[in-house]
């Protein structure tokens, strides 16, 4: 089992819809989580933290965490095409000496 | 603000060959990593070094040396290069703020092994 895991999508929502993005942890000891943004042959870039259970939000974004599943979403409300990038979900694990474990990564399209 | 600088973007060796990529960050941050990421396998951590002078092995370390040269340098060394290591490599910086960490990334080495 890998140690975070996300589906690949591709994830293809219409321009104004909701996009959600599902990501799974091993490591029920893991308590830092992360959404990074990477577009197209550019560099990942943080878009939110979220250390708590419950619902974050920023902006059009809000993170949902849920520790005793063992899962964090992403939403994006009023999805742009701008939005069409890659999503990876990052995690700290304890067992891997707390560092920050990356998922695959889920690919959105929104299509206008 | 320069950020995360990291040379060459591309590169082409041929199997057996060294190289170093250079990474080098202007933001005073202590910890500092080097990642290689491969179509729907995300970022894989290979070396990170939490302050100068110190370095520890990430997931993937087999056929990579680092350096972290003082605080602002951390280099990754390929002493013989195997078609298995193309990939597109990041370096990357990281602070503290606010409670929340975060990792800048540098715009990636794309590295094809022949």
């Amino acid at each position: 089992q890998k140690e975070v895991e996300q589906n690949s999508g591709p994830l293809s929502v219409p321009e104004g819809a909701i996009a959600s993005l599902n990501c799974t942890y091993s490591d029920r000891g893991s308590q830092s989580f992360f959404w990074y943004r990477q577009y197209s042959g550019k560099s990942p870039e943080l878009i939110m933290s979220i250390y708590s259970n419950g619902d974050k939000e920023d902006g059009r974004f809000t993170a949902q965490l849920n520790k005793a599943s063992q899962y964090v979403s992403l939403l994006i409300r009023d999805s742009q095409p701008s939005d069409s990038a890659t999503y990876l979900c990052a995690v700290k694990i304890p067992a891997a000496g707390n560092k920050l474990t990356f998922g695959g990564g889920t690919r959105v399209l929104v299509k206008p | 603000n320069a950020g995360v600088t990291q040379t060459p973007k591309f590169q082409v060796l041929k199997t057996g060959q060294s190289m170093t990529l250079q990474c080098a960050q202007d933001m005073n941050h202590n910890s500092m990593y080097w990642y290689r990421q491969d179509p729907g396998m995300g970022l894989r951590l290979i070396y990170y070094s939490a302050s100068e002078g110190t370095t520890d092995k990430g997931e993937v370390p087999n056929g990579y040396n680092v350096s972290r040269l003082n605080k602002r340098e951390f280099s990754l060394r390929l002493e013989s290069a195997a078609p298995s290591q193309t990939s597109v490599y990041f370096c990357a910086s990281s602070e503290a703020r606010g409670g929340v960490e975060k990792l800048f990334f540098g715009s990636g080495t794309q590295l094809s092994v022949l």
